[in-house]
């Protein structure tokens, strides 16, 4: 199947400090990736779907200034956690999807831990 | 109402037994369904697409019932492998971008 890496898979940080989140599809053109956040013992919730060459489509209650997701090229989405606080400590779970295709591969998820 | 709603769980079942879970979904206009499993820790992986005429894998049987918006996953003879969570997941919106709703999942353990 497609393979999809997410770097870094563990963070640990300071409050008030910025992370950047890589995702990339390896084998395939991801022109929509999506960012999910999962906390223990909760199912995966999407917090934003984007195009590659286009905004980011945030679901409601996610902050857009808050995730900074850039889609610049077919290969690689990165989410940009800023200012980041301990209740933003969670598991996000990057998932890419190729023009067209149904399914949706998922990277291996970067574990966040703020201080 | 959830759009997807699964069996709470958890399932605590011997090596060897059969187990069933079941999941509804709210809109009836969605299109694609999938059974993933999630490790702990882990990310989703596919397990297998559900198509109306029910599929098998293996050990593992999906089936769908549209009229009833509702969705199957069996698996027979169970091994400790299969311990998980396991997610029904489904397309509510075909050909959009804005796919794949996640139910909370089904917490599974096989017992040695």
């Amino acid at each position: 199947g497609a393979v999809v890496s997410q770097h870094p898979s563990r963070v640990i940080c300071k409050s008030g400090t910025s992370v950047k989140i890589e995702c990339r599809s390896l084998d395939f053109q991801a022109t929509t990736m999506f960012w999910y956040r999962q906390f223990p013992k909760q199912s995966l919730m999407l917090m934003a779907t984007s195009n590659e060459g286009s905004k980011a489509t945030y679901e409601q209650g996610v902050e857009k200034d808050k995730f900074l997701i850039n889609h610049a090229s077919l290969t690689l989405s990165t989410l940009t956690v800023t200012s980041a606080h301990p209740e933003d400590s969670s598991f996000y779970i990057c998932s890419a999807r190729g023009r067209w295709a149904d399914t949706q591969y998922f990277g291996p998820g970067t574990r966040l831990t703020v201080l | 109402r959830k759009e997807v709603e699964q069996d709470p769980g958890p399932f605590n079942v011997p090596e060897g037994a059969t187990v069933a879970f079941n999941c509804t979904y709210s809109n009836s206009a969605s299109q694609s369904f999938f059974w993933y499993r999630q490790d702990c820790r882990k990310e989703p992986k596919l397990l297998m697409s559900v198509y109306s005429s029910g599929n098998e894998d293996g050990r593992f049987t999906a089936q769908l019932n549209r009229a009833s918006q509702y969705i199957s996953l069996l698996i027979r003879d169970s091994k400790l492998s299969d311990s998980a969570t396991y997610l029904c997941v489904v397309n509510p919106l075909p050909g959009s971008a804005r796919q794949l709703t996640f139910g909370s999942g089904t917490q599974l353990t096989v017992l040695p």
